[in-house]
């Protein structure tokens, strides 16, 4: 069983619907990172969790320690979020779940 | 340098061929992370240096690959005897500190294609 669990595999939305990405992890932590992949792009760093919430404009990332869960959700979707969100999981180094794709719509 | 930079950005290899990846961390990171990523997958780690000690190798696939960081700076993966099951995008990473909390820079790494 992988030790990060992502869910939905794919995701297909319309501009403007507000989208929740899961993730599920199954080992101890320091830190949970949501990641964002453009298609033959190099990954970027979108949160760094360790507790509570963090938002940076239509993006907002919560976690649950006690749960072992994160959510990723976008509000105001728009055709440029199309990519893939990656969550991963930190201790010493970073195990990562196999990623949402997302394709919004316009 | 501004961001962690990989090299090539793509190479071809043809089955049986050694190859050489190279990464080049942010200046002063002192770790080092190998990931390879293959189609629709996310990475799964390969190996993990601090400085020029590589702590963890427990993700090489094969004793075909084999990963060095001399100096604490500069790392390459070197894979011996391609397979196809080696294609794959190989992405490098590298933190200032030695615990997560520090965060990551990911290089775009190198698409390898073996046929």
């Amino acid at each position: 069983k992988n030790e990060v669990e992502q869910s939905p595999q794919n995701l297909t939305a319309q501009e403007g619907e507000f989208i929740t990405i899961n993730c599920s992890y199954s080992v101890g932590i320091s830190a949970l990172h949501w990641l964002q992949q453009h298609p033959g792009g190099g990954i970027v760093s979108l949160f760094m969790l360790s507790s509570g919430k963090k938002k940076h404009g239509r993006l907002i990332a919560t976690i649950n320690i006690q749960e072992k869960h994160s959510s990723l959700h976008i509000t105001a979707s728009h055709p440029r979020d199309s990519a893939v969100y990656i969550c991963a999981v930190s201790f010493n180094d970073m195990r990562f779940g196999a990623g949402t794709r997302l394709t919004v719509k316009p | 340098g501004a961001g962690v930079s990989q090299s090539p950005r793509y190479k071809v290899a043809k089955r049986g061929q050694d190859v050489a990846l190279r990464c080049d961390p942010i200046s002063g990171h002192v770790s080092l992370f190998w990931y390879q990523q293959a189609l629709g997958q996310g990475p799964e780690f390969l190996t993990y240096f601090q400085n020029e000690a590589q702590l963890d190798k427990s993700g090489l696939p094969s004793d075909r690959f084999f990963a060095e960081r001399p100096e604490g700076s500069v790392s390459t993966l070197k894979i011996q005897r391609t397979q196809q099951e080696d294609s794959a995008v190989y992405l490098c990473a590298s933190s200032l500190g030695v615990t997560a909390l520090s965060g990551y820079t990911f290089g775009s790494g190198t698409r390898l294609t073996v046929v």
